[in-house]
């Protein structure tokens, strides 16, 4: 069965320094990742997908299928990036199933 | 754009009645709609995978006859919680997939609350 961990529930880092939000996973076939964003009295938002590769607002996010992690990076946080950040897997099915999400605060 | 709106935002009924949730591709057509649910501080889990013009497929541990799902058009779907009890309350979001490059859109979730 599929699962994604996000081992962090709440991570604070000040404003500038960078920050790691992590992700694991367990899937048996070839995985795909995303992360989604939901910034506060907003809905869920996709930020970037593992296929893609590419850098939104600064995050990337590479997968390691040797680890099965997925973890998601910024070299320097800023106040705006303060939010609820989702890992999901993508299953053959067109499932997307959740880690139970990291709250990123980030401290002026 | 990929939009997915969704109605009610919030909803309080009372225990033993029925809520209909809609979800609605305002610019798109959505063969699949998605529901999840959320408890507090928990995950989205997903409940159930909607197919437009045919039966939904439901996760393990969901209850096919007290969530009702429809998906009767290309740009919407209805999630029934029936005879409803407070332990359904929860955020119900729904989403879709457009295609291409748009990944899957969410909609705003719905807040049910049965008292």
């Amino acid at each position: 069965a599929q699962r994604v961990t996000q081992p962090e529930k709440l991570l604070s880092v000040f404003k500038g320094a960078p920050v790691e939000l992590k992700c694991n996973y367990s899937y048996s076939g070839s995985p795909e990742l995303f992360w989604y964003v939901q910034y506060s009295r907003q809905r869920l938002q996709l930020l970037l997908r593992h296929i893609s590769r590419e850098s939104i607002k600064g995050f990337t996010a590479d997968l390691n299928k040797g680890e099965t992690s997925f973890h998601l990076k910024k070299p320097f946080a800023q106040e705006e990036d303060s939010a609820m950040y989702y890992c999901a897997l993508q299953t053959g099915a067109n499932n997307l199933f959740f880690g139970t999400g990291t709250r990123l605060t980030v401290i002026p | 754009g990929a939009v997915v709106s969704q109605h009610p935002s919030w909803v309080i009924c009372k225990s033993g009645t029925s809520v209909k949730i809609e979800c609605r591709s305002l610019d798109f057509q959505a063969t699949t709609m998605f529901w999840y649910r959320q408890f507090p501080k928990q995950s989205l889990m997903l409940m159930a995978t909607s197919n437009e013009g045919s039966k939904a497929t439901y996760e393990q541990g969901v209850e096919k006859d007290k969530f009702l799902i429809n998906h009767a058009s290309l740009t919407l779907s209805t999630l029934t919680v029936t005879s409803a009890h407070p332990e359904d309350s929860s955020f119900y979001i729904c989403s879709a997939k457009k295609g291409g490059n748009y990944g899957y859109t969410f909609g705003s979730g719905t807040r049910l609350t049965v008292v």
